[in-house]
């Protein structure tokens, strides 16, 4: 079945360090992979969009990599605040089904002062 | 635009009855996602539209579960009758689909406490 992990357990960085976060998948074949970000008690929030056929998209501080050959995103925040803690959730679309988009469990990101 | 604006945001019940969760979609949106967020299975895809149609609802956990999208811009999804293990957030999204996009945007959540 298909199935899309994120690191399990809670990162924990210093302020003004690059957190990386990991989202690997298996089992299917996304047309494009989505970051977004959650806050306590509010919705998701969309942040970045990759495409298969790219390897690399940058937005202000983030990045995000993805590689269809080893079925990982990698998600990074350089210069990371205190503002940037929050839970960061990996998504992936566009396979047979085209709209259907599923998520991983997530990573809860605290940067410390 | 308001985003997609979710109630009740609160619902607390007793095992056995109805519980009804409404979306309004964001205006010119032509897809609908429903979630089910809990701590223990994270944000799992209960069922979505295109187009006013379901096309996938394989994620609704039983008979129990039923969503409806009456017009292009509304929708709900009803557990009847309830069970203290379908507390949990209930999140819908909209987005406009393409083949290769879907940003969605999500409500604030219904969080539901059947006891």
């Amino acid at each position: 079945s298909q199935k899309i992990e994120q690191n399990s357990e809670a990162l924990n960085i210093q302020e003004g360090k690059t957190a990386t976060l990991t989202c690997n998948y298996t089992n299917y074949s996304p047309a494009y992979l989505q970051w977004y970000r959650q806050d306590p008690g509010r919705g998701p929030v969309f942040l970045l969009l990759i495409r298969e056929n790219e390897k690399e998209k940058r937005k202000e501080r983030l990045k995000v990599t993805f590689d269809t050959t080893l079925k990982q995103s990698l998600f990074h925040i350089t210069a990371s605040q205190p503002a940037d803690s929050a839970t960061y959730l990996c998504a992936l679309g566009g396979d047979s089904s085209a709209s259907k988009i599923i998520f991983g469990s997530g990573t809860r990101l605290s940067i410390r002062p | 635009d308001a985003g997609v604006i979710q109630s009740p945001r609160h619902e607390v019940t007793e095992m056995g009855q109805e519980v009804t969760l409404r979306c309004k979609l964001i205006s010119g949106h032509n897809s609908l996602f429903w979630y089910r967020q809990t701590m223990m299975r994270g944000l799992e895809l209960l069922i979505y539209f295109n187009n006013n149609v379901p096309i996938d609802d394989s994620g609704m956990p039983e008979d129990r579960f039923s969503a409806k999208m009456p017009n292009a811009s509304f929708s709900t999804l009803k557990i009847q009758p309830s069970e203290p293990r379908d507390s949990a957030v209930y999140f819908c999204a909209s987005s406009l689909a393409t083949r290769n996009t879907g940003e969605l945007f999500f409500g604030e959540g219904s969080r539901l406490t059947v006891l």
